[in-house]
């Protein structure tokens, strides 16, 4: 069974850039949500897709988009980037958009905007 | 108002000493509750979900007052690797769908 798989593991950016940040599911799970962790926080989540729709968002404004492809995969997009992007940014899968299945984290991509 | 709050911490106690974290979430619409474990500089890992009923895994057990929107962890006969970040994890239904909100965890060190 293959884990969730995010790349890059890092990347530099320079503020008003864009960045696409990918996502490889589990294998089996068709729900893909995305999260920005900063230094000493919680993750904060971003959005969730399921059968390649956004079925849940939180609070973060439309610079920060996304795509759920049919094999389940999934991009994270930040358009027009801010020093305080600068963060962890987390991919989780579940199988089956089950609201009450566990999270399975990838390692995650360090995105540093200077 | 954060919609899940948790005391940072850090609790530092020693080996075998029992703890106990506690949560408070605002959103009384809330379906799921979990407890996350984050190592340093690693992704969270599930640790066990919440049920009304309460629930025990070995040294940990959850319990979760939907009256007072509370819930807790208890960890007992602490080890060196209990060690990490302990997120509290809600799942919402709001308008566009299914929110997770996570505390920003609290923070357990284990001594010798």
């Amino acid at each position: 069974e293959t884990g969730v798989t995010q790349s890059p593991t890092h990347l530099i950016k320079t503020r008003g850039q864009q960045v696409t940040l990918r996502c490889s599911s589990q294998s089996g799970h068709n729900t893909v949500s995305w999260y920005q962790q900063a230094l000493g926080q919680g993750p904060q989540f971003i959005f969730q897709y399921y059968r390649e729709e956004e079925n849940g968002r939180g609070n973060f404004p439309p610079r920060f988009s996304g795509l759920q492809f049919p094999n389940y995969s999934s991009e994270l997009n930040v358009n027009a980037l801010e020093l305080d992007d600068s963060a962890l940014y987390l991919c989780a899968s579940t199988p089956g958009g089950a609201r009450d299945s566990p999270l399975h984290f990838g390692n995650g991509t360090r995105l540093t905007v200077t | 108002r954060k919609e899940v709050e948790q005391d940072p911490g850090p609790f530092n106690v020693p080996e075998g000493a029992t703890v106990a974290f506690n949560c408070t979430y605002s959103n009384s619409a809330s379906q799921s509750f979990f407890w996350y474990r984050q190592d340093c500089r690693k992704e969270p890992k599930l640790l066990m979900s919440v049920y009304s009923s309460g629930n025990e895994d070995g040294r940990f057990t959850a319990q979760l007052n939907r009256a007072s929107q509370y819930i807790s962890l208890l960890i007992r006969d602490s080890k060196l690797s209990d060690s990490a970040t302990y997120l509290c994890v809600v799942n919402e239904k709001s308008n566009s769908g299914y929110a997770l909100n996570f505390g920003k965890g609290t923070s357990l060190l284990v001594t010798p």
